[in-house]
């Protein structure tokens, strides 16, 4: 079966540092993977979506940068967070087009 | 117009009752719908698939109406843990991005 493997589940970071956070699928080959982000009390936000090995397409222009090494591994990135970057970030995953989506338990990001 | 609105409530019955959420979807072209359940801090987790035919799982019956473009989720016998905001996601055909409503949030009380 698949499952959805995302880390860590929080971090604490300072205004400017680094962020990268590791979602990886397992049990399946070529998924369509994404992140998004959800602001306290407020919908999903895709960020990024990939549909194969470095292909990514972003949603929304910002202070974040998504990276796919391997067929099932899927990097959110930032060189330095901004106050703003705080939110609780979802990876998730899907068989293709039109398929259920499979969600990670998410990361509770705070940028102090 | 949004592509998928949804009624974000909150919606607060009491425990045994029955509650109806609708999302309507703009799109004409879209092809597959779902429904998801989103505790407080958590991801968001499948609950059904709607279907043409409607589909029921238990307590909870999803329908699709392609005619007025809307998907609905019917609850009864409303239990406390049934509390959590409702998803509706919707694909468009040709998409790789699936379109989610804002969420519709359920209180069951006591």
């Amino acid at each position: 079966s698949q499952t959805i493997h995302q880390w860590p589940a929080t971090l604490v970071q300072p205004v400017g540092s680094p962020l990268s956070l590791e979602c990886t699928v397992e049990g399946t080959s070529n998924p369509n993977l994404y992140w998004y982000r959800q602001a306290a009390g407020r919908g999903l936000q895709l960020l990024f979506y990939s549909v194969g090995i470095g292909q990514i397409s972003s949603e929304v222009p910002q202070n974040l940068s998504a990276s796919r090494p391997q067929d099932r591994q899927f990097i959110l990135s930032s060189k330095k967070l901004l106050l703003s970057d705080s939110g609780f970030y979802l990876c998730a995953w899907r068989a293709g087009m039109g398929e259920k989506l499979f969600f990670g338990s998410g990361t509770q990001l705070s940028v102090l | 117009r949004k592509e998928v609105e949804q009624d974000p409530g909150p919606f607060n019955v009491p425990e045994g009752a029955t509650v109806a959420f609708n999302c309507t979807y703009s799109n004409s072209a879209s092809q597959s719908f779902f429904w998801y359940r989103q505790d407080c801090r958590k991801e968001p987790k499948l609950l059904m698939s709607v279907y043409s035919s409607g589909n029921e799982d238990g307590r909870f019956t999803a329908q699709l109406n392609r005619a007025s473009q809307y998907i609905s989720l019917l609850i009864r016998d409303s239990k406390l843990s049934d509390s959590a905001t409702y998803l509706c996601v919707v694909n468009m055909g040709g998409s790789y991005i699936p379109t989610f409503g804002r969420g519709t949030s359920l209180i069951v009380h006591p």
